[in-house]
């Protein structure tokens, strides 16, 4: 299938922004997609962003679409020890979401 | 809504039983996903179900999967016989049909460990 990529662990401490990024390869992909996964829990979606856009702000989330480079980042201001949790990237396939591998969000007091 | 369901919550088996894992979809949800999920691979798409359908399943493993969706309210993924390298968090999801973001909403999850 295609692949979406992104880096395996982030460290980062209370009260920092923290930025993850992603990579994917399907162009045909009409919404990209953050999950974020606690302990023990399945996927639950935190926030998306259509293809046509290249910014989506909602609280403390910013979503950053380049689609010519096919990267896609997103930003918490102001991490809390509770958003500690792995995050993981999708793109849309037709009906299907094509996961990345999850980035390991870590907040240290 | 109670959400997606899936039951086991956790399964220990031994190598070479049968396993049936079991999902209830959101009701009025059209779409139907088995995802697994290792530390090696991430998140892979296994099968997924449109209108009781199986549409995809290229991403079964072999032929010791199996999946079926016998009617709107109710999906299984059965693992014949069973083998360690199975073990895996298994989770279901489902989302309505039509345009827009699709979202899908996910199970807890099975966690099957196998002997």
């Amino acid at each position: 299938g295609e692949d979406v990529e992104q880096s395996l662990f982030l460290s980062v401490r209370e009260g920092d922004s923290s930025v993850i990024n992603c990579t994917y390869t399907d162009s045909s992909s009409t919404y990209l997609y953050w999950y974020k996964q606690e302990p023990g829990a399945g996927l639950q979606l935190l926030t998306y962003i259509f293809s046509n856009m290249d910014m989506k702000q909602d609280q403390r989330l910013t979503v950053l679409l380049n689609k010519k480079d096919k990267h896609l980042s997103l930003r918490i201001a102001d991490t809390q020890t509770g958003d500690s949790a792995i995050y993981f990237c999708a793109a849309n396939s037709g009906y299907a979401l094509n996961f990345g591998k999850g980035t390991s969000l870590l907040v240290t007091p | 809504d109670a959400g997606v369901i899936q039951s086991p919550r956790h399964e220990v088996t031994e190598m070479g039983q049968e396993v049936t894992l079991r999902c209830k979809p959101i009701s009025g949800h059209d779409y139907l996903f088995w995802y697994r999920q290792t530390m090696m691979r991430g998140l892979e798409l296994l099968i997924y179900f449109n209108n009781n359908v199986p549409i995809d399943d290229s991403g079964m493993p072999e032929d010791r999967f199996s999946a079926k969706m016998p009617n709107a309210s109710f999906s299984t993924l059965k693992i014949q016989p069973s083998e360690p390298r199975d073990s895996a968090v298994y989770f279901c999801a489902s989302r309505r049909a039509g345009g827009g973001y699709n979202e899908q909403f996910f199970g807890p999850g099975t966690r099957l460990t196998v002997l």
